[in-house]
Order: structure tokens, then sequence, then C-alpha cells
């Protein structure tokens, strides 16, 4: 029973455009929902968080948005850079000892 | 990030033997977690510590135990290992505040033949 989807395994996306990642999941209940980005042969590093308070958060170039009736997370990067190519990863908190339980991951490439 | 190491960072191991992998954190971080990523399934958890002799079983555990003595190292040992277990394993802290989540070690990549 996987909590947490991402439907799209791969993204192409042109230098300067907008890149829209997605994440759906599955439970009302979960409160807290990050992003993460992994760059081969490195670890995953901390990208973005939202709460279910609100419905969009925003770091410079990223914005994540929460719809929370529709159980739906998307990240936007504009304008996207070649550097922003990586495999992207949804978040959440579940259960107790603050676990978090990832997405498939959605690898985004961005060509020049 | 320096303050977390992995060891090893590549290793081929022969079906049947057992294998330890080690994470080493300088944070003092009280949570510490051992996922594995694989194609198609992102990253799963193995196993968990939320303190010193302190841990609990992630949703992938079969196979797997873990041990930590001490706040700073966190031990995964594949038993006897099988062809399944090949994998990129990535070792994770947290401390108890904060809305981070977490810091991730680089990483060691596992080849069970």
């Amino acid at each position: 029973d996987q909590q947490v989807k991402q439907n799209s395994p791969s993204l192409s996306v042109q230098e300067g455009r907008i890149s829209i990642l997605n994440c759906d999941y599955t439970n009302s209940m979960f409160d807290y929902f990050l992003w993460y980005k992994k760059y081969p042969a490195e670890g995953p590093t901390f990208l973005i968080s939202i709460s279910s308070i609100k419905d969009k958060n925003e770091d410079g170039r990223f914005t994540v948005f929460l719809n929370k009736s529709a159980k739906h997370l998307s990240l936007h990067i504009v304008p996207s850079q070649p550097g922003d190519s990586a495999v992207y990863f949804c978040a959440i908190y579940t259960g107790t000892a603050s676990k978090l339980t990832f997405g498939t991951g959605t690898r985004l490439q961005v060509t020049l | 990030d320096a303050g977390i190491t992995q060891s090893p960072r590549h290793k081929v191991t022969e079906t049947g033997t057992p294998v330890t992998l080690r994470c080493h954190q300088t944070e003092n971080h009280r949570y510490m977690y051992w996922y594995r990523q694989d194609p198609g399934h992102g990253l799963r958890l193995i196993h968990y510590s939320y303190g010193v002799k302190d841990t609990d079983k992630g949703e992938v555990s079969d196979g797997y135990s873990v041990s930590r003595s001490k706040t700073e190292d966190f031990l995964l040992t594949l038993e006897s290992a099988t062809s399944s277990q090949t994998s990129v394993y990535f070792c994770a802290t947290w401390q108890d505040r904060g809305l981070s989540g977490y810091t991730f070690g680089s990483g060691t990549r596992l080849t069970v033949v």
C-alpha cells in the first residue's frame, strides 16, 4: 500500500521554462510534506517543505503547492536551470519517530 | 554532508555472506535511519533508531538487523546476503527539532553476486 506516489518517473524541460513535479498521497491525516533532491552518487538533500496549514511555500526559484482536498503536492521550479537536473523525491512524515515515507522519485532533465 | 559518514562506499560480496554497513555521525542527532534505494521503489525504510540501544523495524526489515551502541554509530547488518539486497543504502539522521527533515549520508553501493 503505497502512501506516496510520484506517477511520472521522468520529466524533460528546456532551460528557462517551468518544471512541475507532482506527488499524490493517500492519507488526509498527513500534516507535513517535504521535497528532496538527489544527484548521482550523492545522498538526497532537503529542498523545501510545507505544512498542512498552508497551501503554498516559496523559496527562491522553488515553490511547493499543497492541495489538501485532492491530496496532491507539487513542486514548481522557475526558471529551470541545467543544475536542477536530478531525481526529486517527495516525502511525508508518517507515524512515530519522525519517519519519512518517500515517493518513487521523478528524474528531471533540464536541457539547453 | 560532512557530519555523516557511511562506510564502505562500495562493496561487492557473495551470496550467503554476512555484511555490515556503518553509519557514523558527528551531529549528536538522536534519530538515525537506514534506507535502501531501488529503481521504481524510491527510498524505503529498513530500520531506525530513536536512541542508544533503541531500534525498530521499518517497512523492509526482513533479512536485516541493526545495532546502536553509541549515539554516533548505527550499524546495518545483512545476516546472509542475497541478490535481492543489491541496492544503494543510505543512512540519515534527524534531531528532534526543526522542520527540514533528515540529513543523509552519501550512500553505500552494495552488490551481492
